[in-house]
């Protein structure tokens, strides 16, 4: 494909699920990014990865989030008990080298995934 | 630790009319500066970014934006919007592995 993609698109999950989300990058693409979106407020960082190392997990808001990227390709984030401060736009990104310092590297988002907690 | 400030949560404007977005960093480092565009139920688009050299950087769509390192400003402009521009416009620097955001500027452009 030609820009990153993600799955579901939208989720909805009972307080105490877990769900599992779904992350394409471009092909190619080394480092791969979740961010966390709250409704009305910018990104934050969860979690960062260099091919299918974990380089940075400093975002990730407890243990009951984990991501993993196990072939440098794909990547999921799972979140287990899921609970309602949980509910937010889940985004990816992808760049095509590794990491952002120093390079001004871009980074290609795809569209979210939604994911409401009730 | 880098924060980004974007001071107007919203930003009515008439179509036609210039725009300013203003976006404030802290940083105690050289830094790369973006600002994003969200259209609704979509991703980030990037409109432009400032890594070095001129302090005024072109965008895509008309938007342009101009680094100021004594102010830590980068504030986004553009001399005549048009409908299509209704979005929530997102200021950000790199830091290490990851990038740092505002919080937004949503950009309502009436007829």
């Amino acid at each position: 494909g030609a820009g990153v993609s993600q799955s579901p698109r939208y989720k909805v999950a009972k307080r105490g699920q877990d769900v599992a989300l779904r992350c394409d990058p471009i092909s190619g693409h080394v480092s791969l990014f979740w961010y966390q979106q709250a409704l009305g407020q910018g990104p934050e960082f969860l979690t960062y990865f260099q091919n299918e190392a974990q380089l940075d997990k400093s975002g990730l808001p407890s243990d009951r989030f984990f991501a993993e990227r196990p072939e440098g390709s794909v990547s999921t984030l799972k979140i287990q008990r899921t609970q309602q401060e949980d509910s937010a736009v889940y985004l990816c990104a992808s760049s095509l080298v590794a990491g952002t310092s120093g390079r001004g590297n871009e980074q290609y988002f795809g569209p979210g995934t939604r994911l409401t907690v009730t | 630790a880098q924060s980004v400030t974007q001071l107007d949560s919203q930003v009515p404007v008439f179509e036609e009319a210039p725009v300013e977005l203003r976006c404030n960093y802290s940083s105690s480092v050289s830094v790369y500066l973006f600002w994003y565009v969200q259209y609704p139920n979509q991703g980030l688009q990037l409109l432009l970014k400032y890594l070095s050299g001129s302090t005024l950087v072109k965008g895509i769509n008309g938007f342009e934006a101009e680094f100021n390192k004594s102010q830590t400003s980068f504030h986004l402009r553009k001399p005549s919007v048009h409908i299509s521009d209704t979005a929530e416009y997102f200021c950000a620097v790199n830091s290490g592995n990851k990038l740092t955001f505002g919080g937004g500027t949503r950009v309502l452009v009436k007829p």
